[in-house]
């Protein structure tokens, strides 16, 4: 069946730093893909989504490009901040609305 | 955007008891609710889907007598986790919405002692 697969956390960086957090996927026909943020003790936040091949999703300095031959959606950011500590989700949606979510990555930014 | 509301966001109860976890929809008319559990240090399961009107549709290996989902109308649904056990505490969080916009409760945390 469809699956999403990140790279394992926790992911600490110091602040300003480069970040890259890794997001494959298996999925029949075309699905969509997200990222999803969650925030301490806060329920899931749409971060970015890309709905065909090829789109980047952008969205408070993240982005995502939606690779199909490489079946990726990596999330990156230029420069991290404090703020961005959170647990980070990808995740597909093919038909039905029936999300399919990566075992997440959780990010811890030091100042 | 659409907004669900969850409630309780936390619950402590004993062992043995049952709790009821709301969803409500505040502008949106959501025909269906998609049930999900969080187990610490790991990804968001999908329990269940319910729709409008009829039984809801639960995941293998999902109890349904245990985890019972009430959607009797566009902008209510409920989940009671029934008899609950300590490994029953998680945190479970609903979702309605199509495919690329999905609307989140808040989540519910669940702790059984």
């Amino acid at each position: 069946g469809d699956s999403v697969t990140q790279m394992e956390g926790p992911v600490t960086l110091s602040e300003e730093a480069f970040l890259t957090i890794n997001c494959t996927y298996t999925a029949t026909g075309y699905p969509s893909l997200f990222w999803y943020v969650q925030y301490p003790g806060e329920g899931l936040q749409l971060l970015l989504k890309a709905t065909k091949a090829d789109d980047k999703g952008s969205n408070k300095g993240f982005e995502a490009t939606y690779r199909k031959e490489t079946t990726s959606f990596h999330l990156e950011k230029g420069s991290v901040q404090v703020s961005d500590s959170a647990v980070y989700f990808c995740a597909l949606t093919n038909q039905g609305g029936k999300l399919i979510f990566g075992q997440g990555t959780e990010l811890s930014v030091k100042p | 955007g659409a907004v669900v509301s969850q409630h309780p966001s936390r619950v402590i109860c004993k062992s043995g008891t049952s709790v009821k976890i709301e969803c409500r929809s505040l502008d949106f008319q959501a025909t269906t609710m998609f049930w999900y559990r969080q187990f610490p240090k790991q990804s968001l399961m999908l329990m269940a889907t319910s729709n409008e009107g009829s039984k809801a549709t639960y995941e293998q290996g999902v109890e349904k007598d245990k985890f019972l989902i009430n959607h009797a109308s566009l902008t209510l649904s409920t989940l009671t986790v029934t008899s609950a056990h300590p490994e029953d505490s998680s945190f479970y969080i609903c979702k309605t919405g199509v495919s690329t916009e999905a609307f989140f409760g808040q989540g519910t945390r669940l702790t059984v002692v």
